[in-house]
């Protein structure tokens, strides 16, 4: 079975200084990995996705991740975070299906001016 | 375009009783995909309706859930009697078609907070 782990209920961060919220997976195949965030009072917006090709995939709002098939892992990462970064960070990856996604269980970052 | 609508946004009821959570999808996405997150637990999947089918039902936690989507368009999540452990935050997403869904296409909405007390 897909699954995902966010190993970190909550990541602090000074404004400023580098961001990365952990992601680990467990698939069978190929994995299809994806970031979204959810700001609050908002849905979940979609950051950025592997599916295939370079490691290091750039998104929205300056975030990469980075795919690391040996250790399993795609965290994800900024260089400098902003306050307005402070929100719930969600993990996925492909379910047993096109249509459905297995999400981790969420990191709220908090980043303080 | 608008997005995924959901509404109420919040809903407070007693346990037994009934709630109806409403999806209303981009229009022309024929994917619909209802999920929850419980508990501060990790969003999880309900069912995935294809315009009015019913594609994957497999993530419903049991008969007091009842999803519809009449005529493709909309949906409903009815919860009836609700219990304690409803409780949670359930999201609706759409998507245009399955490669949409392959490359990250959902959209998702902002969710109903359902609290049962």
């Amino acid at each position: 079975a897909q699954s995902v782990a966010q190993p970190e209920d909550q990541v602090n961060v000074a404004e400023g200084n580098p961001l990365t919220v952990k992601c680990t997976y467990s698939v069978s195949g190929n994995p299809y990995l994806f970031w979204y965030v959810q700001y609050p009072n908002r849905g979940l917006q979609f950051l950025l996705k592997y599916i295939t090709g370079d490691n290091l995939v750039k998104g929205s709002y300056g975030f990469e991740a980075e795919f690391n098939k040996s250790q399993t892992s795609f965290h994800l990462k900024k260089p400098s975070a902003l306050v307005s970064d402070s929100a719930l960070y969600f993990c996925a990856v492909r379910g047993d299906s096109w249509g459905k996604l297995q999400f981790g269980a969420g990191t709220q970052v908090v980043v303080t001016p | 375009e608008a997005g995924v609508t959901q509404f109420p946004s919040h809903s407070v009821i007693e346990k037994g009783q009934t709630v109806t959570l409403r999806c209303d999808p981009i229009s022309g996405h024929d994917n619909l995909y209802w999920y929850r997150r419980v508990m501060g637990k990790e969003i999880k999947f309900l069912l995935h309706f294809v315009k009015e089918s019913k594609q994957d039902e497999s993530g419903m936690p049991n008969n007091r859930f009842l999803a519809e989507r009449t005529g493709g368009t909309y949906s409903t999540l009815k919860v009836q009697p609700a219990e304690l452990e409803d409780s949670g935050v359930y999201f609706c997403a759409s998507s245009q078609d399955v490669n949409s869904d392959r490359l990250g296409g959902y959209t998702f909405g902002s969710g109903t907070r359902l609290t049962v007390v």
